[in-house]
C-alpha cells in the first residue's frame, strides 16, 4: 500500500517550454501532497505544500507564477513549471500525506527535467 | 542553528557491522520522527517512523528517540552492502509548519564486503 506515482519520470525540454508533472496517490486518498526539488549532492527542498480544493503555499524564494500547482482531486496534483529555463534543471520529487491521521509522507519516484 | 542536523558523514562500515545514525533537532513542538533512505538517483523511501520516546525495531533497523535531548538515531544491525544509501531524518514541524517535513542534510552510508 501507499503508493505514489509520478509523470513523466524524465522530461527534456528546450528553453523558454512550459512542463507538466502528474503525481498520484495510487491507492489512498491525499489531503495534502508536497513538491519537493533536489539538486545533485544537496537534501530535498520543500518548494509548496498543496492542499485538495484550495491554493498551493509557496515557501519563501519559490515563484508560485513559475511553478504553478493544481489539487483538483484526492488523488492528482500537478505542478507546471513554466517558461522553464536552464537553471530549473533538476530532481522534482513529490509526496503525499494520507487524509487520515497519519503524519508520514509517501514519496514519489521522483522527475527529472532537463532544460537545454 | 540549523534545523537538524545529521552527524556528518560519509559513513563506511563493514559488512555484518552495526551502522549507527544521528539526528538533533532544534524545533521542541515537533511529534513525528522519520528515517528516509535515499539510493543514488531514487527518491527517499521511508525505513521507520518514531512518536514516542524509547526505542522502535522493524527487523535490522531500530529507531530511539528522546525528545528531552532532542536527538532521533537510527541503528542498522548486520549491515548489508544494499543498505549502502543517504539515509535522511525529517521531522514533522510543529505549529503553524504543521504536516510539513524538515530535513536532514542527509548522511551517506557505504557498506564494504
Amino acid at each position: 500500500g501507499a503508493v505514489v506515482s509520478q509523470h513523466p519520470s524524465w522530461v527534456i525540454c528546450k528553453s523558454g517550454t512550459s512542463v507538466k508533472i502528474e503525481c498520484r496517490s495510487l491507492d489512498f486518498q491525499a489531503t495534502t501532497m508536497f513538491w519537493y526539488r533536489q539538486f545533485p549532492k544537496q537534501s530535498l527542498m520543500l518548494m509548496a505544500t498543496s492542499n485538495e480544493g484550495s491554493k498551493a503555499t509557496y515557501e519563501q524564494g519559490v515563484e508560485k507564477d513559475k511553478f504553478l500547482i493544481n489539487h483538483a482531486s484526492l488523488t492528482l496534483s500537478t505542478l507546471t513549471v513554466t517558461s522553464a529555463h536552464p537553471e530549473d534543471s533538476s530532481f522534482y520529487i513529490c509526496s503525499a500525506r494520507p487524509i487520515q491521521g497519519v503524519e508520514t509522507q509517501y514519496f514519489g519516484p521522483g522527475t527529472r527535467l532537463l532544460v537545454l | 542553528q540549523k534545523e537538524v542536523e545529521q552527524n556528518s558523514g560519509p559513513l563506511s562500515v563493514p559488512e555484518g557491522a552495526i551502522a549507527s545514525l544521528n539526528c538533533t533537532y532544534s524545533d521542541r513542538g515537533s511529534q513525528s520522527f522519520f528515517w528516509y533512505r535515499q539510493y543514488s538517483g531514487k527518491s527517499p523511501e521511508l525505513i521507520m517512523s518514531i512518536y514516542s520516546n524509547g526505542d522502535k525495531e522493524d527487523g535490522r533497523f531500530t529507531a530511539q528517540l528522546n525528545k528531552a535531548s532532542q536527538y532521533v538515531s537510527l541503528l542498522i544491525r548486520d549491515s548489508q552492502p544494499s543498505d549502502s544509501a543517504t539515509y535522511l531524518c525529517a521531522f514533522n514541524a510543529g505549529g503553524t509548519s504543521y504536516g510539513k517535513l524538515t530535513f536532514g542534510q542527509g548522511t551517506i552510508l557505504t557498506v564494504h564486503p
